[in-house]
């Protein structure tokens, strides 16, 4: 079946450094979504990619759909230690979605 | 605006029990449901679906079942709990669009802990 993985599973960043986690599926995704879940919460809709190629950005988050759709990438500059959480990619088809294993990131102040 | 609500909050149950936790949406007609399954510092597994009163689809074979008795009310049970069932448990709507996935907006959760 569809899988759909994130790398790295970990982070532990100083205040102020950069972040990234990748998403990578195995078949090609008709759109991708981005979540954050804080310690003890539930996930959180941050963005919808759906176009080949597609950037956005929300403050100090970009998000990148890659060109054959099978990868995204969710990139924090200068964490705060409000980012800290972990971010889940979602791929989705008709009705569902299939969660990414996600990347729980640490920020120390 | 919507809102989605999920009880109870902390569940502690023995193996063998029965288990019912409730989600209810407001604000919203037609939505579609689903159940995930979470386990610690783990990812969501998908457990359940419905896109309609009584329309259930299971992603994952196991001792739990789903069902959609009103429009807004997604049911998830069990006959016998399991060890293994234990984790945190979310349920979360999305609008019902073309059939195509929209944004899906999550209940706090219930945290079940068998013992």
């Amino acid at each position: 079946g569809q899988q759909v993985m994130q790398i790295p599973q970990y982070q532990h960043v100083q205040e102020g450094e950069d972040f990234t986690t990748y998403c990578n599926s195995s078949t090609t995704l008709s759109n991708i979504q981005w979540y954050k879940q804080r310690p003890g919460g539930h996930p959180v809709f941050l963005i919808q990619l759906v176009k080949s190629g597609e950037v956005k950005k929300q403050k100090r988050l970009t998000f990148q759909f890659g060109e054959a759709k099978k990868n995204s990438s969710l990139h924090i500059t200068a964490t705060q230690t409000t980012d800290v959480g972990t971010y889940f990619c979602a791929g989705t088809g008709t009705y569902k979605y299939i969660f990414g294993t996600g990347t729980r990131l640490k920020v120390l102040a | 605006s919507q809102t989605i609500h999920q009880w109870p909050a902390t569940l502690v149950q023995p193996v063998g029990s029965p288990l019912s936790l409730e989600c209810t949406v407001e604000g919203t007609s037609n939505p579609n449901l689903y159940w995930y399954r979470q386990a610690a510092g783990r990812g969501l597994q998908l457990l359940f679906y419905s896109v309609g009163i009584g329309q259930i689809s299971s992603e994952v074979p196991q001792n739990l079942s789903a069902s959609r008795p009103q429009d807004r009310q997604f049911i998830l049970s069990s006959k016998k709990l399991l060890l293994s069932d234990s984790g945190f448990y979310l349920c979360a709507w999305s609008p019902s669009l073309t059939g195509y996935t929209d944004t899906q907006y999550f209940g706090p959760g219930t945290r079940l802990t068998v013992l």
